[in-house]
């Protein structure tokens, strides 16, 4: 079946504008994640959404950052007035229950380059 | 808090030979364990994971991992390395507390694995 897909694969973009990144999980799905990759890092959590709890926020790095989910479909990480050390890969995952347990599946991630 | 070190950001082994991927957890609730790994151009995919049953995990095209509590060590091997197993690998943690009941996941920084022909 389909795996987890996010648009656009790279995107380029200058200082103080806004971005949007798309996430679209894996059909029946429940929870969802945002991570962020920086060159040389490791993986940093963002945000998680689980069917229609309040999403986890705890990751978030800045209020520029922000992040919706319609139901336990398609998800938008928006980023407001980006900055240079925002450049990363975005990667998204998602997870069948939302069990800790659980494997989460990722996309190819979103590569976001500001200039 | 937990946390995941990974031991070598870069290792070579030669085809053939024993690969050994190191990682160590802190974590303050028995860890659920995870390795991942980024084939280039690909996005991350799940090798194997400890979720408190077995200590000796098998995970796909031949790697395993050996969870030990007194080493707080989740280290990551295969007896004999592939030209395919070049990538990046990434051990990650997750204590299962977390307010949400699910937890994110922590990932160390990743070792990348050169396979030397």
């Amino acid at each position: 079946g389909a795996g987890v897909s996010q648009s656009p694969s790279n995107k380029v973009t200058e200082k103080g504008k806004d971005v949007e990144l798309r996430c679209d999980p894996i059909s029946g799905h429940t929870a969802l994640y945002w991570y962020r990759q920086r060159l040389g890092q490791g993986l940093e959590f963002l945000i998680y959404f689980q069917g229609n709890s309040a999403p986890d926020k705890s990751g978030l790095p800045s209020d520029r950052f922000s992040a919706e989910r319609t139901g336990e479909s398609v998800s938008t990480l928006t980023i407001q007035r980006t900055q240079q050390e925002d450049s990363a890969v975005y990667l998204c995952a998602s997870s069948l229950s939302g069990h800790y347990t659980d494997t989460q599946y990722f996309g190819p991630g979103t590569r976001l380059t500001v200039l | 808090a937990q946390s995941v070190t990974q031991l070598g950001s870069h290792v070579s082994v030669s085809e053939g030979a024993l690969v050994l991927l190191r990682c160590n957890y802190s974590s303050s609730v028995p860890p659920y364990l995870f390795w991942y790994v980024q084939y280039p151009n690909q996005g991350l995919q799940l090798l194997l994971k400890y979720t408190s049953a077995a200590t000796l995990v098998k995970g796909i095209n031949g790697f395993e991992a050996e969870f030990k509590k007194s080493e707080t060590s989740f280290h990551l091997t295969k007896p004999s390395a592939h030209m395919s197993d070049a990538a990046e690998y990434f051990c990650a943690v997750s204590d299962g507390g977390g307010n949400f009941g699910n937890e994110k996941l922590t990932f160390g920084t990743g070792t990348r694995l050169t396979i030397i022909p």
